[in-house]
């Protein structure tokens, strides 16, 4: 199993549709959270950290679930620009090396007008 | 600031030859990682470095070495390319507990 679930999708949703994608993390001692926004042949992106008390960032809303071990991202009123694939992230010790951090396989996410 | 830099873009090369791919940041970062991402594999760490001098192994190592002479430059050397190793390459740098930030992008492929 790996460390760090998504659903690889594709998610194609209408213009102005909400989505959602889920995360799941099996590591309990896992810190912080990311999403990553990645556009085709690009490099990774921060898209938005994810803290315990849930944070907005416009229309994206990111969620974190310890008890459950899922962060969420909630994307409103979706625009074509959005099209990308989201990458979970999650490093496992604060303030650590990079060898703690574990990035998600992605999730694709394609807008259609 | 250039941010993160990489060169080069792209590369073909022949299964056996050597070559070094370059990466180099602006931002005094104390953290510099090298990645390779392959379709549906996701992100995986190769070697990082925690400051100058100092690198080591991360996910999935083995036909690449690193070294660290500076804060700005961290090369990735493929020693003899197979082509299992045609993928994508991303270098990345931060500070501690920051996020990344990731450079353009090498990609590679092994004949």
């Amino acid at each position: 199993r790996k460390e760090v679930e998504q659903d690889p999708g594709p998610f194609n949703v209408p213009e102005g549709a909400t989505v959602a994608f889920n995360c799941t993390y099996s590591n309990s001692a896992s810190q912080s959270f990311f999403w990553y926004r990645q556009d085709c042949r690009k490099e990774p992106k921060l898209l938005m950290s994810v803290y315990s008390s849930g944070n907005e960032d416009g229309r994206f809303t990111a969620q974190l679930n310890r008890a459950s071990q899922y962060i969420s991202l909630l994307i409103r009123d979706s625009k074509l620009s959005d099209s990308a694939t989201y990458l979970c992230v999650v490093n496992r010790l604060r303030y650590s090396s990079a060898s703690k951090i574990i990035f998600g396989s992605g999730t694709r996410l394609s807008i259609r007008p | 600031n250039a941010g993160v830099t990489q060169t080069p873009k792209f590369q073909v090369l022949k299964t056996g030859q050597s070559m070094t791919l370059q990466c180099a940041q602006d931002m005094n970062h104390e953290y510099m990682s090298w990645y390779r991402q392959d379709p549906g594999m996701g992100l995986r760490l190769i070697h990082y470095s925690v400051g100058a001098g100092i690198t080591d192994q991360g996910e999935v190592p083995n036909g690449y070495n690193v070294s660290r002479s500076t804060t700005e430059d961290f090369p990735l050397r493929l020693l003899s390319a197979a082509p299992s190793q045609t993928s994508v390459y991303f270098c990345a740098s931060s500070n501690p507990g920051e996020t990344q930030y990731f450079g353009p992008g090498t990609r590679l492929l092994v004949l």
